[in-house]
């Protein structure tokens, strides 16, 4: 089993729709994850920290469950500017080494 | 605050060439990283430092070398390019690990050996 796994899409949504994306891991010790944004030839970027009792910014909403071992991502009234594909990471309790997932494509159309 | 700055942005070296691959940080930031991306691949990472003088293997560090002799700067070396090393390279920096600081990357290296 990968230690980060997401499902790679893509989503293929309308603007306006609301979408969520689901990441699982398998290291029940880690300690501190984050949902990454990529746009096409560019490097990752930080959209936000998840927190153990959720958190939103915006229209962006992201959610933990340490008991499934998953985090989640929620977009409203998505906009064609939104198109990218999302990265979660975790980090392992005591390791350096941030596991990042493969990433889930978003796509929004008009 | 220029963040983390990777240079060159483009390459092309022939197969059997040497190159380095600069990535400096102004954040004073204690872990840096390499790490490649290939299509279909996701983030491999390659080699990674915890502080000034120091440097580890990550996954797939064969036929790279790295440096981090001031903290500011990691060094990626490749000592003979071979085209499986055809890939984009991303340079990050981190304060701490475990912390919701995350990461910050650089906006990366094209590199084709032909």
């Amino acid at each position: 089993r990968k230690e980060v796994e997401q499902d790679p899409g893509p989503f293929n949504v309308p603007e306006g729709a609301t979408v969520a994306f689901n990441c699982t891991y398998s290291n029940s010790a880690s300690q501190s994850f984050f949902w990454y944004r990529q746009d096409c030839r560019k490097e990752p970027k930080l959209l936000m920290s998840v927190y153990s009792s959720g958190n939103e910014d915006g229209r962006f909403t992201a959610q933990l469950n340490r008991a499934s071992q998953y985090i989640s991502l929620l977009i409203r009234d998505s906009k064609l500017s939104d198109s990218a594909t999302y990265l979660c990471v975790v980090n392992p309790l005591g390791s350096y080494i941030p596991t990042f997932g493969r990433g889930t494509s978003l796509i929004v159309h008009p | 605050n220029a963040g983390v700055t990777q240079t060159p942005k483009f390459r092309v070296l022939k197969t059997g060439q040497s190159m380095t691959l600069l990535c400096a940080q102004d954040m004073n930031h204690e872990y840096m990283y390499w790490y490649r991306q290939d299509p279909g691949m996701g983030l491999r990472l390659i080699h990674y430092s915890v502080g000034e003088g120091t440097t580890a293997k990550g996954e797939v560090p064969d036929g790279y070398n790295v440096s981090r002799l001031k903290k500011q700067n990691f060094l990626l070396g490749l000592e003979s390019a071979a085209p499986s090393q055809t890939s984009v390279y991303f340079c990050a920096s981190s304060y701490l690990v475990g912390t919701n600081y995350g990461y910050t990357f650089g906006s990366g290296t094209r590199l084709t050996v032909v």
